[in-house]
């Protein structure tokens, strides 16, 4: 089954406490990215990447870091997360970045206290 | 990325077409018109897209307008699975970002 995958789903954790959000496909796609929502602001691009190797900051990238050393992997890395990270952040991928369809993975509810 | 203005919510009857509109006034000649939809907080479910002709797949059927300054979303049969934020998104052209507004909260009902 064509899916993206995110682990932890949900994760509670305490301020300046390193932590990675796994995201996975099985797809083969090439462009991947990172959003946050939260409410009253919708969803919000934090990094995306086109490629292997290939990453560039989105619209709120501050406080993140990403990495694309594999196809089909692209975690997204807080090296110190603080309690306005609480979110809901979702994965997504697409064959590329043009007029494709994007699939998003399930979603990792962060909570940083 | 233009922007797009969609009504807060809607109610559709259970097996009655859901019609969502959407205004992208300033729409530009390279974008495309995306829909997608999120049930509860699940990830977002693309639905359908297009530039400038209508579209139509399992999910859904998309009218543009000629001017393609709007378009309707439009459900043939809606069930309530079909509960949802329904968000209509003009881009394409921006490396893949999608920016998703506020949606519209379509309500199906028995």
């Amino acid at each position: 089954e064509a899916q993206v995958t995110q682990n932890p789903r949900y994760l509670i954790t305490v301020t300046g406490k390193k932590l990675t959000v796994t995201c996975s496909q099985n797809m083969n796609h090439e462009y991947m990215s990172w959003y946050r929502q939260d409410p009253g602001l919708g969803l919000r691009q934090i990094y995306y990447s086109m490629n292997v190797e290939v990453t560039d900051k989105g619209d709120v990238p501050e406080g993140y870091k990403v990495s694309r050393k594999e196809k089909r992997n692209f975690p997204l890395i807080l090296e110190s997360p603080s309690p306005n990270q609480t979110s809901l952040y979702f994965c997504a991928s697409s064959l590329g970045w043009g007029a494709y369809e994007q699939y998003f993975g399930p979603g990792t509810r962060l909570t940083v206290t | 990325d233009a922007k797009t203005t969609q009504p807060t919510s809607m109610d559709c009857a259970e097996g009655r077409a859901a019609n969502l509109p959407c205004n992208h006034s300033t729409i530009s000649g390279n974008e495309y018109v995306y829909w997608y939809r999120q049930i509860h907080s699940q990830g977002p479910q693309y639905i359908i897209h297009g530039l400038k002709n209508n579209e139509t797949n399992e999910m859904a059927s998309l009218i543009i307008t000629e001017d393609r300054k709007s378009s309707t979303l439009i459900l043939p049969h809606a069930t309530l699975r079909d509960t949802a934020v329904y968000y209509c998104i003009v881009g394409g052209t921006s490396y893949g970002k999608l920016t998703f507004g506020q949606g519209t909260i379509l309500t199906v009902h028995p």
